[in-house]
């Protein structure tokens, strides 16, 4: 089974930190995103990627960054961090044409 | 309009009851159609991809109407286990870079 496997569960961090949320898939999949998703809001589409060094912001990139220097990895930066970036963090993994696997997620809470 | 839509419920039944989700899309050039399955608090799974010509997996049935944009899931004899938030997902084009578009969810309670 693919396994897409983000750093870590929960994090608390501090407003106006620089924060770095890994995710890295095991299946050779081309395509990578990050979602965010909140109460009432649904996922939403903050960057994704379709092959390495390549970035496309979603529909909401404002506050993030993103890298994706190995195929395996892709990492979400959030510059400085801000109270209403607490969320969950969905990073997922695609082969073109296929449905998406998530990673178990990241709730992050920035006080 | 939201390019996939779909009644957030929550849908309450009881147990082996039969439950029906709809879920409508906008774009009309849409490629791949998905249903996935989010337990609370939990990460969104594939439940089942839908094809033209319908498709079942044992006591879930999912279907596509092409030409009303809309696609349904059927869950026939409701287990305590089948309560979760259920996504209806839409892959708008074909060529695109693999990005999809999630529905907000149906939430299903099923009860003893």
């Amino acid at each position: 089974d693919v396994k897409v496997t983000q750093s870590s569960r929960y994090l608390v961090k501090r407003t106006g930190e620089k924060v770095f949320l890994e995710c890295v898939q095991d299946m050779d999949h081309e395509n990578m995103f990050w979602y965010r998703q909140d109460p009432g809001l649904g996922l939403r589409l903050i960057y994704f990627s379709y092959d390495v060094k390549m970035k496309e912001k979603g529909d909401i990139p404002e506050g993030y960054s993103v890298s994706r220097e190995k195929k395996e990895r892709f990492s979400l930066i959030l510059e400085s961090a801000s109270t209403n970036q607490t969320s969950m963090y969905l990073c997922a993994s695609s082969k073109q044409g296929y449905g998406y696997t998530f990673g178990s997620g990241t709730r992050l809470t920035v006080v | 309009r939201k390019e996939v839509e779909q009644d957030p419920g929550p849908f309450n039944v009881p147990e082996g009851a039969t439950v029906a989700f709809n879920c409508t899309y906008s774009n009309s050039a849409s490629q791949s159609f998905f249903w996935y399955r989010q337990d609370c608090r939990k990460e969104p799974k594939l439940l089942m991809s839908v094809y033209s010509s319908g498709n079942e997996d044992g006591r879930f049935t999912a279907q596509l109407n092409r030409a009303s944009q809309y696609i349904s899931l059927l869950i026939r004899d409701s287990k305590l286990s089948d309560s979760a938030t259920y996504l209806c997902v839409v892959a708008p084009l074909r060529g695109n870079t693999g990005k999809l578009i999630f529905g907000q969810g149906t939430t299903l309670q099923v009860k003893p």
